[in-house]
């Protein structure tokens, strides 16, 4: 089975500090993504990787970078948190192109 | 452009069916559908590739109308295990990348 792991379930930071969370899967998967969750706004995209040092913006990418190391590895970083970043942010990867994504448990961002 | 799913919301009684629709105003390459259990990570349930084409397990089934540019998910005999938010996730250029675009879900209640 594929497992995907968030580094952190519930993370509570400042605003004005430099976030990461990071997200590794085990199954040597080619795509990687990011979202956040917000009620009653679905999965929201913010960045995707499709290969190792590749990157692309999804529909949300302001005030947010990533960085994809090695194949497994895909960190989220937010360069300066701010209160509208207090979310759920989910990772997920893929095989590839239109293979199942698999999600992680979820990290619960509080930005104060 | 985030594709539109109804109804936002529906309670059934264990044994009736439900019909969850998605709907894009972009062509589509395919679609997927995700169930969400609460404080659960989204699990992936089918991917529809073709037009017309129609997959399912179990009680639970899909069709994909690419003319119409809409998936629908069918729900038979629902079981309270059928809790939870469904998302339908599109993806309109079948490239390398694999990145979807996600509704804002349908949350289905099952009682008894």
């Amino acid at each position: 089975d594929v497992k995907v792991t968030q580094s952190s379930r519930y993370l509570v930071k400042r605003t004005g500090e430099k976030v990461f969370l990071e997200c590794v899967q085990d199954m040597d998967h080619e795509n990687m993504f990011w979202y956040r969750q917000d009620p009653g706004l679905g999965l929201r995209l913010i960045y995707f990787s499709y290969d190792v040092k590749m990157k692309e913006k999804g529909d949300i990418p302001e005030g947010y970078s990533v960085s994809r190391e090695k194949k497994e590895r895909f960190s989220l970083i937010l360069e300066s948190a701010s209160t509208n970043q207090t979310s759920m942010y989910l990772c997920a990867s893929s095989l590839r192109a239109n293979q199942p994504q698999h999600f992680g448990d979820g990290t619960r961002l509080s930005i104060l | 452009q985030q594709p539109v799913q109804s109804p936002q919301a529906v309670i059934l009684r264990e044994g009736e069916d439900a019909v969850i629709n998605c709907s894009s105003s972009k062509a589509l390459y395919s679609v997927h559908w995700y169930r969400q259990k609460h404080g659960e990570a989204p699990v992936f349930l089918m991917i529809l590739l073709k037009g017309g084409e129609q997959k399912g397990h179990d009680k639970i089934s899909a069709s994909f109308n690419e003319k119409k540019q809409q998936s629908s998910l069918y729900l038979t005999a629902s079981q309270l295990s059928y809790s939870g938010t469904y998302f339908c996730g599109t993806d309109h250029y079948g490239g390398s990348q694999g990145n979807l675009i996600f509704g804002k879900g349908t949350k289905l209640s099952v009682k008894p």
